[in-house]
């Protein structure tokens, strides 16, 4: 089935390592993004891309970065990890083409800095 | 940038009464309004979504409302069941296709469907 797979799926690391954090799809998608999830505060939106040569900064983007590989494939790295980056990370992709008009969500992975 | 909150941050049910869930946005350019519930350990699913050029969207039991006027749309659940038990995330985008779009999401709403 088409899907959004995010790998690790749980991850712990040490503060000041270099992390990535992948996310591969297959539903054709132009749209992908990168939320943190914490308790009580929701989904924000760290970085999207809109095609492969799009990338651009969401309202958390502040010790992250992204790379799109291709367009199925978009890299969430955090350059020199510290704890309050302790969060559930997501994927998502939409379809501007409008065939849908939602997000289509990974799986997540959780990463724990410590 | 576009700012949605989200109220009650929990709510408890009996299972068969409603629930309803509200939301205000504040960028009165947005034009669809999603709603995902998230099971304890999964990926939110998007349940319902409306477009600005609709009021209100129905689909068994769950029915989203939008009063654009007044920035607030609101997710009615009916007939609750234990399974509706999940948190609820409403959020907002504009898009010039009406799609999804950098969504931002409201804070989420714990919903306890109790028997």
């Amino acid at each position: 089935d088409a899907d959004v797979t995010q790998t690790p799926r749980n991850r712990i690391t040490k503060t000041g390592k270099r992390i990535m954090l992948e996310c591969s799809q297959t539903k054709g998608h132009d749209r992908m993004y990168w939320y943190r999830q914490d308790p009580g505060l929701g989904l924000r939106l760290i970085y999207y891309s809109f095609d492969v040569k799009d990338i651009n900064k969401g309202e958390i983007s502040d010790g992250y970065s992204v790379s799109r590989q291709a367009q199925a494939k978009f890299s969430l790295s955090l350059e020199s990890a510290i704890p309050n980056q302790t969060a559930l990370y997501f994927c998502a992709t939409s379809d501007s083409s409008g065939g849908g008009y939602g997000y289509t969500f990974g799986s997540g992975t959780r990463l724990t800095v410590v | 940038g576009e700012n949605v909150e989200q109220h009650p941050s929990t709510l408890s049910v009996q299972e068969g009464d409603s629930a309803v869930i509200k939301c205000t946005y504040s960028d009165s350019a947005s034009n669809y309004f999603p709603w995902y519930k998230q099971e304890l350990g999964k990926r939110p699913q998007l349940i319902i979504d409306i477009r600005s050029n609709v009021g209100e969207k129905k689909d068994q039991r769950i029915a989203v409302t939008l009063n654009k006027t007044a920035k607030h749309f609101s997710l009615h659940i009916t007939e609750t069941q234990p399974e509706d038990s999940a948190v609820y995330f409403c959020a907002a985008s504009y898009d010039r296709t009406g799609t999804a779009s950098k969504l931002t999401f409201g804070t989420g709403t714990r919903l306890q469907v109790t028997l």
